[in-house]
């Protein structure tokens, strides 16, 4: 079974503070993605990686960055956390290079930024 | 710009009857991909069924299936003989056609689905 795992499943961070989010997944995915989950938002786009070293923005990655220097391992980082990003975020993974693949999410981390 | 849109927040259904979950989506593409996820509570997402645009016939998967209108850009879910575990929160989702930076899925707000004993 396909497997995505995020390195904490709740995060209390102060404002200002550097946030440093993990995702591993370890079927080989070509695709990566991180996602913020909001009551009554849906899911919504941060940023996502169809390969090592690259990034492509999503919807919203202002205030975020990421980093893919190993194909199993997509970090998300905010570099000086906000009030306003506290929220559920999700990582999933995709087979690629068909867009037909089924994305795989991790269990998500409950962020709060105090 | 794709957009998915979910106009129902929360439904509710009793054991062992019939629901259906509806979904619009705007789109100037012909070749691209629709998703239905469902997220149950404290549990991870995972896929309940797709569908892809080329396809006339309409997907099913056990007692899930979908109503694929593509001139009337709609996809709505049909779950049958509810149970108890489809309590959860139901995304609908899109996807371009194409590789690379069309990987991404847009998703809908998420319909809260309870299932009465």
């Amino acid at each position: 079974d396909v497997k995505v795992t995020q390195s904490s499943r709740y995060l209390v961070k102060r404002t200002g503070e550097k946030v440093f989010l993990e995702c591993v997944q370890d079927m080989d995915h070509e695709n990566m993605f991180w996602y913020r989950q909001d009551p009554g938002l849906g899911l919504r786009l941060i940023y996502f990686s169809y390969d090592v070293k690259m990034k492509e923005k999503g919807d919203i990655p202002e205030g975020y960055s990421v980093s893919r220097e190993k194909k199993e391992r997509f970090s998300l980082i905010l570099e000086s956390a906000s009030t306003n990003q506290t929220s559920m975020y999700l990582c999933a993974s995709s087979p690629g290079p068909e867009s037909t693949d089924t994305q795989y999410f991790g269990p998500g981390t409950r962020l709060t930024v105090l | 710009a794709q957009t998915v849109t979910q106009s129902q927040p929360e439904m509710s259904v009793q054991e062992a009857e019939t629901v259906t979950l509806s979904c619009t989506y705007d789109t100037s593409e012909n070749n691209y991909y629709l998703f239905w996820y469902k997220q149950p509570p404290s549990r991870q997402m995972i896929l309940v069924i797709r569908q892809e645009a080329y396809k006339q016939q309409n997907a099913t998967e056990n007692r899930f299936s979908v109503n694929f209108q593509k001139a009337a850009k709609s996809f709505s879910l049909k779950i049958s003989d509810s149970q108890l575990g489809d309590t959860a929160m139901y995304f609908c989702a899109f996807e371009m056609g194409g590789t690379g930076a069309n990987s991404k899925l847009t998703f809908g707000k998420g319909i809260t689905l309870s299932v009465r004993p």
